[in-house]
């Protein structure tokens, strides 16, 4: 079975730095995804990670430790459009994604 | 360019009544997936489809059927549905079946009283 985990809701200032940790127990794995989602909206890919590491993309970084089942994603200089939810997906032996419930960011003035 | 539909984007639906949710991507991709979104639960994998003309069952399959007839549509049924079934169905494909970005639609909500 898969066990994602994933902290419910976060709170930070405009302009800090938030980091959404995600650990997981999954049947294989084939890498780590993190999608967004604004309330009302569709998920939208924000980054794959394959191999441990840190992958950075403008103010999104995503990290990977595939030997402690980790992941973390790092948003920095946050802003008001920021506040959504973020979705860790793993995907697992037969390609398939499994979603942790999502953790819901509040960035305030 | 559209991306992926889904119609409609909302429906109040009467137990044990038919109804099908329907899923159309312009982006020649050749898998699909429906999932469904529930609060506390985050998203779960109902059918997919690698190719035209194959499907498979996911994590929560029973009471939902699908087809995949051509590339570009997945139509999701409800046979007769009952109210656990209650929730936003998002459709999603990505261009291979294998580890690879997926686009999601718009959703559809879906209420069964």
């Amino acid at each position: 079975g898969q066990n994602i985990d994933q902290p419910t809701e976060m709170t930070a200032t405009e302009g800090a730095i938030v980091q959404i940790n995600c650990t997981y127990q999954t049947s294989g794995f084939n890498g780590l995804f993190w999608y967004q989602q604004h309330a009302g909206e569709a998920p939208t890919f924000l980054s794959y990670n394959v191999l441990d590491g840190l992958e950075e993309k403008g103010r999104f970084s995503s990290f990977l430790s595939r030997s402690k089942g980790y992941s973390y994603l790092l948003l920095k200089e946050l802003q008001m459009k920021d506040s959504a939810s973020y979705l860790c997906a793993v995907c697992n032996n037969d390609y398939k994604l499994s979603f942790g419930a999502g953790t819901t960011v509040t960035v305030r003035a | 360019i559209a991306g992926i539909t889904q119609a409609p984007t909302s429906q109040i639906l009467a137990a044990g009544r038919r109804m099908t949710l329907r899923c159309t991507q312009d982006m020649r991709h050749n898998a699909m997936y429906w999932y469904r979104q529930d609060l506390g639960l985050g998203l779960r994998l109902i059918h997919y489809s690698n190719t035209a003309g194959t499907t498979g069952k996911g994590e929560v399959p029973d009471g939902y059927s699908v087809s995949r007839a051509n590339t570009d549509d997945f139509p999701l049924t409800l046979a007769s549905a009952v109210p656990s079934q209650t929730s936003v169905y998002f459709c999603a494909s990505s261009a291979n079946p294998e580890a690879d970005q997926q686009f999601f639609g718009p959703g559809t909500r879906l209420t069964v009283l």
